[in-house]
């Protein structure tokens, strides 16, 4: 069965230090989503993709936050100048159309320290 | 403002029934999904409404009634894999969670 995979697994990163964190989602789907979710917390979106372009972003992405498309299967989320609160599990989904159930990749685990 | 409210724990017994409440208030609306999330792992999906009723999934159903805001995840012979956190989410002009509800399942 298709899956969303993201690598690395976990990330650990000095304060204003850049990270990528990366995702392939599944092969025939066209939306692609970026979520945060702080330990015992929610999960707080961030951004979606379509058409090469962001769809809708949340208030969370700031300037800080750029996502990419950098070739036909990785889809990225870099954060330029990490912050001790960035610590979070990075998830990324995708789904065939924009109001489709969305498949979650396994996360990326990011500590700033 | 946007809001998402659902208990956040509920405990029940090896094969009995449990019902998650949802209540909403979103910008837009296209569609009201529930997310299965294990401690440490990724939301997985598990129903999705967007036209008022019941919509039958194994032993899981979902309701949805969007005149009242509201929804709920039905349980049914429930089993210990069920414990887990139970994620309300809403498609509107983006794609909002809960909180979530810790369901713990006891034998």
């Amino acid at each position: 069965e298709p899956e969303v995979t993201q690598t690395p697994s976990h990330q650990v990163t000095q304060m204003g230090q850049e990270v990528i964190l990366r995702c392939v989602p599944i092969s025939n789907h066209l939306y692609f989503y970026w979520y945060r979710q702080i330990l015992g917390q929610k999960v707080e979106f961030l951004v979606s993709f379509y058409n090469n372009e962001i769809s809708e972003k949340s208030e969370i992405f700031d300037d800080q936050f750029s996502v990419e498309r950098p070739d036909g299967s990785n889809f990225t989320l870099k954060i330029r100048s990490t912050k001790l609160e960035d610590s979070a599990m990075y998830f990324c989904a995708s789904s065939e159309a924009r109001d489709n159930e969305q498949f979650f990749g396994p996360g990326t685990r990011l500590t700033v320290l | 403002g946007q809001n998402i409210d659902q208990p956040t724990e509920m405990t029940a017994t090896e094969g009995a029934i449990v019902q998650i409440n949802c209540t909403y208030q979103t910008s837009g609306f296209n569609g009201l999904f529930w997310y299965q999330q294990h401690a440490g792992e990724a939301p997985t999906f598990l129903s999705y409404n967007v036209l008022d009723g019941l919509e039958e999934k194994g032993r899981f159903s979902s309701f949805l009634s969007r005149s009242k805001g509201y929804s709920y995840l039905l349980l049914k012979e429930l089993q210990m894999k069920d414990s887990a956190s139970y994620l309300c989410a809403v498609r509107g002009n983006d794609m909002r969670f809960g909180a979530g509800t810790r369901l713990t399942v006891k034998p």
